[in-house]
């Protein structure tokens, strides 16, 4: 079966660092990227970045460039969601999702996410 | 622009047909997929591509595209159908941004 599991729900205090983490299993994890995605507490969903495992090239939504890290580890099958220095604004559910492509007829036009993890939640509060 | 707008929430009497659509130029170039949210748990895909749906999935769902618009469309809505959805597509940045998401109620 193929699986993302994540790691436990954090509380943390402002300015702390941190660091979350996503195990994939049942599938060869070089070959699918990892993304990770935010909803904060009520809100929708928001793509944050994304990682190939193979290589560890990383592109991040312009919203989260400069303030979360992503990387992996594919010698244990696993991604990586952290920061240097939380917010209260951090505060929110965490998911990554292997990423899919599509590139048949020489254009990669389908993505889709499957399957995703069960989430880690993140608190920050002082 | 890379935004995805969807209807905040929409209804549905049990057993009937409903639509939820997602608009955005990067809908021109790119596919969306499709996901289903209950409260409390992680998202599922329920549509891909031009109209897909992973296994598992009833074939009450199917999705459609046209210019800048894609559409998630149940068919016979049950009451389990009831949670959020979400559309995304890659923009030209190589960015995947999702949808505003909707909210379906069957009533």
């Amino acid at each position: 079966e193929v699986q993302l599991v994540q790691s436990g729900a954090e509380v943390k205090k402002p300015g702390e660092s941190l660091r979350i983490s996503c195990k994939g299993s049942g599938y060869s994890f070089t070959s699918y990227w990892i993304s990770w995605v935010r909803q904060m507490p009520g809100k929708g969903l928001e793509w944050m970045g994304r990682i190939d495992p193979s290589d560890s090239y990383t592109n991040y939504s312009p919203s989260f460039q400069g303030h979360v890290t992503i990387s992996a580890d594919k010698s244990i099958s696993t991604a990586y969601l952290q920061w240097s220095s939380l917010k209260a604004s951090d505060t929110a559910m965490y998911y990554c999702a292997r990423q899919r492509v599509d590139c048949s007829g020489g254009s990669c036009r389908i993505d889709w996410f499957d399957p995703w993890g069960q989430g880690t939640l993140v608190t920050v509060s002082s | 622009s890379s935004e995805l707008t969807q209807d905040p929430a929409v209804s549905v009497a049990l057993g009937q047909t409903v639509r939820i659509t997602c608009q955005g130029d990067s809908l021109r170039s790119y596919y969306a997929s499709w996901y289903q949210q209950k409260p409390g748990q992680a998202p599922v895909l329920v549509i891909y591509g031009k109209n897909n749906r992973p296994s598992g999935i009833p074939d009450r769902f199917s999705g459609s595209s046209s210019g800048n618009t894609a559409s998630l469309t149940i068919t016979g809505a049950q009451a389990e159908d009831e949670a959020d959805y979400y559309c995304n597509s890659r923009d030209s940045s190589g960015n995947h941004p999702f949808g505003t998401g909707t909210k379906v109620t069957v009533l």
